[in-house]
């Protein structure tokens, strides 16, 4: 079965790094996503990402992140300067394009476990 | 945006069936019902989904009044493995851009 990965699996790094979290979503997906869960809080979306551009980001989406598609496997989000509260875990998901819209059927990745100290 | 309100936490022993109940009722037209489920320290994963009456597939059964204000999550003879928390998420399929929004969910423990 067709799945999403991403890596690291864990990244430790100090406040105001730059760091990379990078998935490879399923190969026939079409939107593609970001959402972090800090630690016993809810799942929270950050962005949407279809056809090389975002499709909508939350609040916590700032100036702070960004995202990419480099190639036409990979999907990165990039935290320019990281905080302390930017410790999480931070899924990928992707998902097909059904009938002209995404579809709430998302695949989501293992997850990245971003420490920041 | 339908607000959705589940259970905190459900117990459950092993062969048993369990039944989560979500209740939605500012449900709009457009509104799809889907239920997630999520191991420690793993991403959700996509269960089901619904629109009215009854879905089932390998994993579970959604069913969903006439009046689409609540829906109940139906897994069959749960086993340790099912211990996790399930997510039931309501939202517009009608709009292009796909965005979840989690609640806490509901921590469904199965003891042996």
């Amino acid at each position: 079965e067709p799945e999403v990965t991403q890596t690291p699996s864990h990244q430790v790094t100090q406040m105001g790094q730059e760091v990379i979290l990078r998935c490879v979503p399923i190969s026939n997906h079409l939107y593609f996503y970001w959402y972090r869960q800090i630690l016993g809080q809810k799942v929270e979306f950050l962005v949407s990402f279809y056809n090389n551009e975002i499709s909508e980001k939350s609040e916590i989406f700032d100036d702070q992140f960004s995202v990419e598609r480099p190639d036409g496997s990979n999907f990165t989000l990039k935290i320019r300067s990281t905080k302390l509260e930017d410790s999480a875990m931070y899924f990928c998901a992707s998902s097909a394009w059904t009938s002209g819209r995404a579809s709430y059927e998302q695949y989501f990745g293992p997850g990245t476990r971003l420490t920041v100290t | 945006l339908a607000k959705t309100t589940q259970p905190i936490s459900m117990d459950s022993y092993e062969g048993q069936e369990v039944n989560i109940t979500c209740s939605h009722n500012n449900i709009a037209t457009n509104d799809y019902i889907t239920w997630y489920q999520q191991f420690p320290s793993q991403g959700p994963r996509f269960i089901i989904q619904g629109y009215k009456t009854k879905v089932t597939n390998e994993v579970a059964s959604l069913f969903i009044p006439a009046d689409r204000k609540s829906s109940t999550l139906s897994l069959p003879r749960v086993s340790l493995s099912d211990t996790a928390v399930y997510y039931c998420l309501v939202g517009d399929r009608g709009s292009t851009l796909g965005r979840l929004y989690f609640g806490r969910g509901t921590q469904l423990t199965v003891w042996p």
